[in-house]
């Protein structure tokens, strides 16, 4: 099983759609977790931590379920410029400095 | 915003040279990374440095590479004799814990 799990996709959706991912990891002893996004050659960027109690930032919520080990992110109302590679990242059970990228979600939004 | 930045933008070589990428890290951090990702894969660890020393290293990262922190501000990796498989785009992040990191724009490494 990989370490970190995801569907390639990719989602194809309209502007103004919500849009699900998920993402599962591998290791129970995980610590950390995150969502990154990655435009076309570009680096990853931080959109934002998991936290076991969930969280909200503007259109975007994440989850974490440590039993079923699986973290989700949902776009509300997704723009155009939400178009991206969705990155899940769960940091080593053997160091919480090393972190293992899954290999990405391709969203895609047309008008 | 302070920010992580890289040079140079693009890197090409011939196999066998040996090439040093650079990195200025945010100022006040103190965790520094290096990763790769050969086009079209994922993001892959190569090294963490923390406290003037590699606190963990993949299994990519042998023998031909190597990181050093020369000064205050630069975070450099080295790899000794290029490959044609090394060619991939290199980012190097920091983080001021060992939490959430952040990511240079990334040099892009070309092996001929």
């Amino acid at each position: 099983r990989k370490e970190v799990e995801q569907d390639p996709g990719p989602f194809n959706v309209p502007e103004g759609a919500t849009v699900a991912f998920n993402c599962t990891y591998s290791n129970s002893a995980s610590q950390s977790f995150f969502w990154y996004r990655q435009d076309c050659r570009k680096e990853p960027k931080l959109l934002m931590s998991v936290y076991s109690s969930g969280n909200e930032d503007g259109r975007f919520t994440a989850q974490l379920n440590r039993a079923s080990q699986y973290i989700s992110l949902l776009i509300r109302d997704s723009k155009l410029s939400d178009s991206a590679t969705y990155l899940c990242v769960v940091s080593s059970y053997s160091s919480a400095s090393k972190i293992i990228f899954g290999s990405g979600t391709r969203l895609s939004i047309r008008p | 915003e302070p920010e992580v930045t890289q040079t140079p933008s693009h890197q090409v070589t011939q196999m066998g040279q040996e090439v040093i990428l650079r990195c200025v890290p945010i100022s006040n951090h103190l965790y520094f990374y290096w990763y790769r990702q050969i086009l079209g894969q994922k993001v892959e660890f190569l090294v963490s440095f923390y406290n003037n020393e590699i606190s963990e290293k993949s299994e990519i990262f042998d023998d031909q590479f190597s990181v050093e922190r020369p000064d205050g501000s630069n975070f450099t990796l080295k790899i000794r004799s290029t490959k044609l498989e090394d060619s991939a785009m290199y980012f190097c992040a920091s983080s001021q814990t060992s939490g959430e990191q952040f990511f240079g724009p990334g040099t892009r490494l070309t092996v001929l």
